[in-house]
């Protein structure tokens, strides 16, 4: 079983819609949850990240975590075409980041 | 602020040909370094990581090897390339206990 497992969608949405972006985890020791967007033939770039439990939220977006199911969350408000990019969910331990295989987002005008 | 750099951007190179990328870090000391290979529609392979100079740990057996001659310079490399070695490369850093790990802009290496 993978560290993380992230679905790849594509995921295609108009603008506005709220969009839900999830991964699962293997280990419940994990503390700390990583999210990364990606632009096209660029590198990722941190969003957010989330401590243990409970949600976390920064302008449109909101990282949540539930450790009980192993699930992870990245939820986007009043989605902006510029959202269009593919989204990494990342879990950090010791010196290791365990990275999902991230979700293709685009959202159309 | 923290910034880091990579070059080549793009680079075309032809089978057993060698290989060497640069990554450095400007705005931090002794930065965690990481290398990464990320294939088309694939998630992202953590190749080395080097927590000081001169200490590289290897996540994967491979082709390739790398290098940390300088506090905030890491060097991948490779003697002789493989049409499998073709992908995205990513330079990373994160300092200390911090989780915050931070990209650089990648260089694409095509092997023909």
């Amino acid at each position: 079983q993978k560290e993380v497992e992230q679905d790849p969608g594509p995921l295609s949405v108009p603008e506005g819609a709220i969009v839900s972006l999830n991964c699962t985890y293997s280990n419940s020791a994990f503390q700390y949850f990583m999210w990364y967007r990606q632009y096209s033939r660029k590198g990722p770039e941190l969003l957010m990240y989330t401590y243990s439990s409970g949600n976390k939220e920064d302008g449109r977006f909101t990282a949540q975590v539930d450790k009980s199911s192993k699930y992870i969350s990245l939820f986007i408000r009043d989605s902006q075409p510029s959202d269009s990019a593919t989204y990494l969910c990342a879990i950090p331990t010791g010196n290791q980041f365990y990275f999902g295989t991230g979700t293709s987002l685009t959202v159309i005008p | 602020s923290q910034t880091i750099h990579q070059w080549p951007a793009t680079l075309v190179q032809p089978v057993g040909s060698p290989l060497s990328l640069e990554c450095t870090v400007e705005g931090t000391s002794n930065p965690n370094l990481y290398w990464y290979r990320q294939a088309a529609g694939r998630g992202l392979q953590l190749l080395f990581y080097s927590v000081g100079i001169g200490q590289i740990s290897s996540e994967v057996p491979q082709n390739l090897s790398a290098s940390r001659p300088q506090d905030r310079q890491f060097i991948l490399s490779s003697k002789k390339l493989l049409l499998s070695d073709s992908g995205f490369y990513l330079c990373a850093w994160s300092v200390g206990q911090i989780y915050e790990q931070y990209f650089g802009p990648g260089t694409r290496l095509t092997v023909t």
